[in-house]
């Protein structure tokens, strides 16, 4: 299958500094990827949709000035966390489903997952 | 928008038994539901899925069925072991729009040997 790569897998940041997460479609190219928050024991939430070359489009209730997503190519997405607060502490996920434009596969990949804590 | 329901939250079984665990959806247009299974900390891993045309889908021990008329799908695993010990998610892919996968809360499954 598909491979996505996210990086860092873990980090631990002082509060009020900025983070940043990548995640890399491996052996393919996503116009669309996915970023996900899960706190512990709880499910993935679907926080913003990445669009390369465009503005992310964000769930209701997600700040998009503190979760700044930048889909500058057609295999590298960014979070990047603003401002972290202890708050923000979770597992970050990012997802990419293979395909180009308006078409995209079902399945969806996803990256290994960063661990966010912020001290 | 779509909402995905998942029970039971935790199942234990003995090794050899099967599980169950089952999901509800709300959106009738949802047309693909896969199962993840994921271990503590690390990424999702899709192990099975199925469209809306089809009921059924196996593989060896790992099975799903869909409802699509009461809005339900289901996880079977049969002979349990150990190793199948994780926690397991099931999902809906919304259409109209975005394409967007909904994720139920979650099954905590424990094998005891």
């Amino acid at each position: 299958g598909a491979v996505v790569s996210q990086h860092p897998s873990w980090v631990i940041c002082k509060s009020g500094t900025s983070v940043k997460i990548e995640c890399r479609s491996l052996d393919f190219q996503a116009t669309t990827m996915f970023w996900y928050r899960q706190f512990p024991k709880q499910s993935l939430m679907l926080m913003a949709t990445s669009n390369e070359g465009s503005k992310a489009t964000y769930e209701q209730g997600v700040e998009k000035d503190k979760f700044l997503i930048n889909h500058a190519s057609l295999t590298l997405s960014t979070l990047t966390v603003t401002s972290a607060h202890p708050e923000d502490s979770s597992f970050y996920i990012c997802s990419a489903r293979v395909g180009q434009g308006t078409w995209l596969s079902t399945e969806a990949f996803f990256g290994q997952g960063t661990r966010l804590t912020v001290v | 928008g779509e909402n995905v329901e998942q029970h039971p939250s935790t199942l234990s079984v003995q090794e050899g038994d099967s599980a169950v665990i089952k999901c509800t959806y709300s959106d009738s247009a949802s047309n693909y539901f896969p199962w993840y299974k994921q271990e503590l900390g690390k990424r999702p891993q899709l192990i099975i899925d199925i469209r809306s045309n089809v009921g059924e889908k196996k593989d060896q021990r790992i099975a799903v069925t869909l409802n699509k008329t009461a809005k339900h799908f289901s996880l079977h695993i049969t002979e349990t072991q150990p190793e199948d010990s994780a926690v397991y998610f099931c999902a809906a892919l919304t259409q109209g729009g975005s394409e967007k996968l909904v994720f139920g809360k979650g099954t905590k499954l424990t094998v005891n040997p």
